[in-house]
């Protein structure tokens, strides 16, 4: 499959514990972002990369998320002290620089549910 | 002016008929509109896309409508099918790159 990958797929934590999350982007992709979609709404987007560099951080990303794309290839999204308001399904999505669109291709996502 | 308006929040459409969906958007500087269908615990799939020098584009049963000077863009599917009920979303970003930003989804249900 050479689809965009996330792990898990599921994640169940008590609150206050801190969790980390895997994207793998497609390969030739280096553009890589993070997006959260709560129950009936869409995505929001939460952070970009491009190779390893973060461009962009939403205002929805709090101190307490932190997200890293160490060697430019695969990026994790970690949530310290984790709240009940963080559950949510954590989509990640990669493009590639240069097309003539602006294609984002999503994962699965992993769904986050803090008790 | 990052908003994205999407409408209806749900539709019922008889198998064989049209679906359609409006979007609505306020900054000028965007200039990609792409369409994405979710199934439930599934990650949206890129459906079709359009950029606004050209007013519409079709994919088969998919057709984006797009009215620069509204700021509205719309999907039509033709022929609905059973297997189309899923969620849409529209969104909107700056073609070079960037965060899309999503309206706030549409549950289609096409009845058999």
């Amino acid at each position: 499959d050479t689809g965009v990958s996330q792990d898990p797929r599921h994640k169940i934590t008590k609150r206050g514990q801190n969790v980390t999350f895997r994207c793998d982007p497609i390969s030739e992709h280096n553009r890589l972002y993070w997006y959260r979609q709560t129950l009936g709404q869409g995505p929001e987007f939460l952070t970009y990369f491009q190779n390893e560099a973060q461009l962009e951080k939403s205002r929805l990303l709090s101190d307490r998320f932190s997200a890293e794309r160490p060697k430019g290839s695969f990026s994790t999204l970690e949530i310290q002290r984790t709240e009940q308001g963080d559950s949510a399904m954590y989509l990640c999505a990669s493009s590639a620089e240069g097309q003539s669109y602006n294609e984002q291709f999503f994962g699965p996502g992993t769904r986050l549910t803090v008790l | 002016q990052q908003q994205v308006k999407q409408s209806p929040q749900s539709l019922i459409v008889q198998k064989g008929g049209i679906s359609i969906i409006n979007c609505a958007y306020e900054n000028t500087a965007f200039d990609y509109f792409p369409w994405y269908q979710q199934f439930p615990g599934k990650g949206p799939a890129l459906l079709i896309a359009i950029r606004p020098d050209v007013s519409e584009k079709k994919e088969g049963r998919f057709t984006i409508s797009f009215n620069k000077s509204a700021k509205q863009f719309s999907l039509h599917i033709m022929d609905s099918q059973p297997g189309d009920s899923a969620t849409y979303f529209c969104a909107a970003s700056r073609n070079q790159g960037g965060k899309l930003i999503f309206g706030q989804g549409t549950e289609l249900s096409v009845k058999p």
